[in-house]
């Protein structure tokens, strides 16, 4: 079974680009996480999403971040316009809908750097 | 406050030694889960471990266990006879509420591991 992906892997920007990540889950997983883990700080909870509807976007740091999951498969996270504190590691993580443990199993990531 | 704390920014251990990594964490709700995750240098985060704070024993997979002390809100990871390949960034997270919509995960800082020869 395949895992949860990630793409791209690595990103490099200019401050005031626009970069888009995406994230598919693991098939049959209806819940999709987002979070990011900035230099030498935790990772942090970005948003929540249950097939396509966004359960919690509480972590979003601002407007300039818009996650979509349209069809409630992959997901993408637009950063629009990239800021320099926009640099970190961006997580995708993923669960079943079904049981209480409801493990979340993560993506590799995609290190975004802001120039 | 923090809600994760991990106390050790850095361990050593020989091989084939064990070694625990201190988690603290708090919370006021009665139902939450301890998870417990290694990130390789290659950077995928690895699922360990997992205690429910109403599960009775400590959870145990593999070499890996968990010393869950309830009264002392701390959910230390044990590793038995490490190997080298267990060097990693070791992170302790909490999910509050077992079900419904409480599903995030609160990360700790981490902890970096290295096993010596």
């Amino acid at each position: 079974e395949a895992g949860v992906t990630q793409f791209p892997s690595h990103s490099v920007i200019e401050k005031g680009q626009t970069v888009t990540l995406r994230c598919d889950p693991i098939s049959g997983h209806d819940n999709l996480y987002w979070y990011r883990r900035v230099m030498g700080k935790e990772i942090k909870f970005l948003l929540h999403f249950v097939k396509e509807s966004k359960q919690d976007e509480s972590g979003m740091p601002n407007n300039r971040f818009l996650a979509e999951r349209t069809g409630g498969t992959y997901s993408t996270l637009k950063v629009q316009p990239a800021e320099l504190e926009d640099s970190g590691v961006y997580f995708c993580a993923s669960s079943q809908v079904l049981g209480t443990i409801k493990t979340q199993y993560f993506g590799p990531g995609t290190r975004l750097l802001v120039l | 406050a923090q809600k994760i704390t991990q106390t050790q920014p850095g361990m050593f251990v020989q091989e084939k030694e064990a070694v625990t990594l201190d988690c603290t964490y708090d919370t006021s709700d009665p139902s939450y889960g301890l998870f417990w995750y290694k990130q390789p240098s290659s950077g995928e985060m690895i699922f360990l471990i997992y205690q429910g704070s109403y599960d009775q024993q400590n959870a145990t997979e593999g070499r890996y266990s968990l010393n869950f002390q309830k009264a002392r809100k701390s959910a230390n990871l044990v590793i038995s006879a490490s190997q080298l390949g267990d060097s990693a960034m070791y992170f302790c997270a909490m999910r509050e509420g077992l079900t419904g919509g409480g599903n995030k995960l609160t990360f700790g800082t981490g902890t970096q591991l290295k096993v010596e020869l």
